[in-house]
């Protein structure tokens, strides 16, 4: 069974669209993590919720809106997508919201690429 | 705000050889070390971590690391390299002063040659 699962896998649009990357975790975890990896590999915090409640809310564009329909579930919605939104986008899960103190568990990530 | 440093972008290890992977960082306090591993095409994976108590920390598919407070350090280890042990590895370190965010290193790749 996949602990912290993503959907799409890969995900190819153009321009100024919008789209949303899907995030579930089976783990009965409370915290949810969107991360953002450049074309460097460099690793960047975007988001968490605990219980469905926004906790961390770094500095991202406000074209970025997660969503948390129940805690399992953490959803990206992204508007009016640019160039520089191209990323490997990697949802994660802890036990609890000191996502310090306790292991983030990583989904496989979705490859975002935009044209 | 803690941050962490990983002095090298790549090395290439023969299989067999001793890997060590080096990771600084910047935080007053005691924090929360981590390394996890990235294999090509993959989420990442919780290889150990370091809260408190013994500075030799043990982890999976035969790794440890060593906390030296000293030298603001937290470097990997494997005795032996195997070609599976190919991939990306990054250092990352969480704070309760800062909500326990984490905060990655750049990543070192490594390379193992036959």
């Amino acid at each position: 069974d996949t602990a912290v699962s993503q959907t799409p896998k890969y995900l190819v649009t153009q321009m100024g669209n919008d789209k949303s990357i899907k995030c579930e975790q089976n783990l009965g975890h409370d915290t949810m993590y969107w991360y953002k990896q450049d074309s460097k590999k460099f690793l960047k915090i975007m988001f968490s919720y605990n219980n469905k409640e926004l906790i961390i809310n770094e500095t991202v564009p406000n074209r970025f809106s997660p969503k948390s329909p129940d805690k399992a579930h953490l959803n990206l919605h992204i508007n009016s997508l640019e160039l520089g939104d191209s990323a490997v986008y990697f949802c994660a899960s802890s036990q609890d919201s000191s996502g310090g103190a306790n292991e983030q568990f990583f989904g496989p990530g979705t490859r975002l690429t935009v044209l | 705000a803690q941050s962490v440093t990983q002095p090298d972008i790549h090395i290439t290890v023969s299989e067999g050889a001793s890997l060590e992977l080096r990771c600084n960082y910047s935080y007053g306090a005691t924090p929360y070390l981590f390394w996890y591993v990235q294999s090509p095409g993959q989420g990442l994976q919780l290889l150990l971590k370091y809260f408190s108590g013994d500075t030799l920390v043990q982890g999976i598919k035969g790794f440890e690391a060593e906390f030296k407070r000293s030298q603001s350090s937290f470097n990997l280890r494997k005795p032996s390299v195997h070609w599976s042990d190919a991939a990306e590895y990054f250092c990352a370190v969480g704070a309760r002063s800062n909500d326990y965010k984490l905060s990655f290193g750049a990543g070192t790749t490594v390379t193992v040659r036959a």
